[in-house]
C-alpha cells in the first residue's frame, strides 16, 4: 500500500514540552515538506529536503526542526520555543509528471 | 498584496450547476498551478495541475490558465453536494527553490441539494 503516513493522527502537548511527529513515505519521492495550517487559513511552509542528509527553512522555521537520516522518513520536532504550536500538520512529497506534491493525513497538534 | 489570492467564500450553487473559482498570483514568472481539494478536517488531495495557457480538462473539471492577467481558474460542472469542499489554488515560481508551492487561503465552495 503505497503513500504517505503521519502518526500520531491527534498530539496533546503541554506548553514547554518538545513534540515529534513523523511522516514516512514508501513513494521513492526525493522531496518532502512539512506545512502548518491554522484555520481559515492556506498553508505554510515549515521546512522541507530534496534529498537525504540535507533540509532547508521554509518561510515559518522559527521553533521547529527537522532530520533527514532515511529517504522514507522526514520528522518534524515542535520544540519549546514555538509560540502558538496548535495546528494542523501536514506533510507532503513532491513526485509524478507535474511535479506535484502530494499529501499525507496529518497530524493535529493541540496544546493544553 | 498576497502572492496567491482567492476568495475566501463562502461560494453557494445550486447541485446541477457549474461552480467557478478563481486564483490570481503575484509572480508573474510563475510556471506551474495546481488545484487541491481539501474536506473539512482532512489533508489536501490534488484534483489537477496546468502548466500552459488555456484550458485542461479532466472529467467534470476544468482548469483554465491565463498568464497575461496571471488568473488561473477551476470550473466543476455539474455539481454534487460531495463536491462540497475548500479548494486550494497552488502556484509555482519559476525561482521557487526546492519546487516550492505557495498557496492560497483556499474557496469554501457548499453545493446545496
Amino acid at each position: 500500500d503505497g503513500g504517505i503516513t503521519q502518526s500520531p493522527k491527534y498530539l496533546f502537548r503541554k506548553e514547554g514540552q518538545n513534540v515529534t511527529l513523523s511522516c514516512e513515505q514508501n513513494l521513492n519521492h526525493d522531496a518532502m515538506y512539512w506545512y502548518r495550517q491554522d484555520p481559515g487559513q492556506g498553508l505554510r511552509l515549515i521546512y522541507y529536503s530534496q534529498i537525504v542528509n540535507d533540509f532547508q527553512k521554509g518561510d515559518i522555521a522559527e521553533g521547529y526542526s527537522v532530520s533527514r537520516e532515511k529517504k522514507e522518513s522526514f520528522p518534524l520536532t515542535v520544540t519549546s520555543a514555538q509560540k502558538n504550536p496548535t495546528a494542523f500538520y501536514l506533510c507532503a512529497t513532491r513526485g509524478g509528471p507535474g511535479n506535484e506534491q502530494f499529501f499525507g493525513p496529518g497530524t493535529r497538534l493541540t496544546v493544553l | 498584496q498576497k502572492e496567491v489570492e482567492q476568495n475566501s467564500g463562502p461560494l453557494s450553487v445550486p447541485e446541477g450547476a457549474i461552480a467557478s473559482l478563481n486564483c490570481t498570483y503575484s509572480d508573474r514568472g510563475s510556471q506551474s498551478f495546481f488545484w487541491y481539494r481539501q474536506y473539512s478536517g482532512k489533508s489536501p488531495e490534488l484534483i489537477m495541475f496546468i502548466y500552459s495557457n488555456g484550458d485542461k480538462e479532466d472529467g467534470r473539471f476544468t482548469a483554465q490558465l491565463n498568464k497575461a492577467s496571471q488568473y488561473v481558474s477551476l470550473l466543476i460542472r455539474d455539481s454534487q453536494p460531495s463536491d462540497s469542499a475548500t479548494y486550494l489554488c497552488a502556484v509555482r515560481g519559476i525561482y521557487n527553490q526546492g519546487g516550492k508551492l505557495i498557496f492560497g487561503q483556499g474557496t469554501e465552495l457548499s453545493v446545496k441539494p
